[in-house]
């Protein structure tokens, strides 16, 4: 099965700075990749997705990159803010008959000090 | 817009004890997905439906089973409960006619078992 793994497992940066978050995934079928913040005790939120049909996507604050020959993908967040200290998971799927499950990373603790 | 709705927001059960969890997803959306996330672990695939069927099962122990009806919630029937059984447990939903990889969580259950 699909194998995600993600780094770093916790991350503290200053406001104001950028913040990077990497993953790498096993099954080259997989052709979605989403990011979900999940802040305590509240549900996973999704924040920006990407399909393998493109290489970069950005929302504002918020970029993903993706490399389809070496596996991987980034979440880049710019001009960090306190509020975007939650944990962050990336995960991959992919478009099969039998549906769209997701594998999710182990997450990364993002914290932004002021 | 309409969210995900799941109940009970909070659950607590002894040992052997069944419970049964309840998603209503998006309006029109077609696909449900249960999801498991133990204390500081990501979310684990249990199983989802599209369209009243089984649509993909992941690590779903035997001592659970769902089902879809017709009106497209989906119900997680919990038997034999054990202490590990404690997690929080999120349903996110999907269309398969718009886009099918695209999951939104909802609030979550959180099950607790002494």
């Amino acid at each position: 099965g699909e194998n995600v793994e993600q780094h770093p497992s916790t991350l503290s940066v200053q406001e104001g700075d950028s913040a990077v978050i990497k993953c790498t995934y096993s099954d080259s079928a997989s052709n979605y990749f989403p990011w979900y913040k999940q802040e305590l005790g509240k549900r996973p939120q999704l924040i920006i997705d990407i399909r393998s049909n493109v290489g970069e996507k950005k929302d504002q604050r918020i970029a993903v990159t993706l490399n389809k020959t070496a596996k991987h993908f980034s979440l880049h967040i710019t001009e960090t803010q306190p509020e975007d200290s939650a944990v962050y998971f990336c995960a991959a799927s992919f478009n099969s008959n039998s549906g769209y499950a997701l594998n999710f990373g182990k997450g990364t603790s993002l914290l932004v000090t002021p | 817009a309409a969210g995900v709705i799941q109940s009970p927001r909070h659950l607590i059960k002894e040992k052997r004890e069944t419970a049964t969890l309840k998603c209503y997803p998006i309006p029109r959306h077609d696909t449900v997905y249960w999801y498991q996330q133990g204390p500081g672990q990501d979310p684990q695939f249990l199983i989802s439906f599209y369209e009243k069927m089984q649509s993909d099962k992941g690590s779903i122990p035997d001592r659970f089973s769902a089902q879809q009806f017709s009106d497209y919630h989906s119900e997680l029937n919990m038997s034999s409960l054990e202490l590990g059984d404690s997690a929080l447990y999120f349903c996110a939903s999907s269309s398969r006619t718009t886009l099918p990889d695209t999951q939104y969580f909802g609030p979550g259950t959180r099950l607790t078992v002494l």
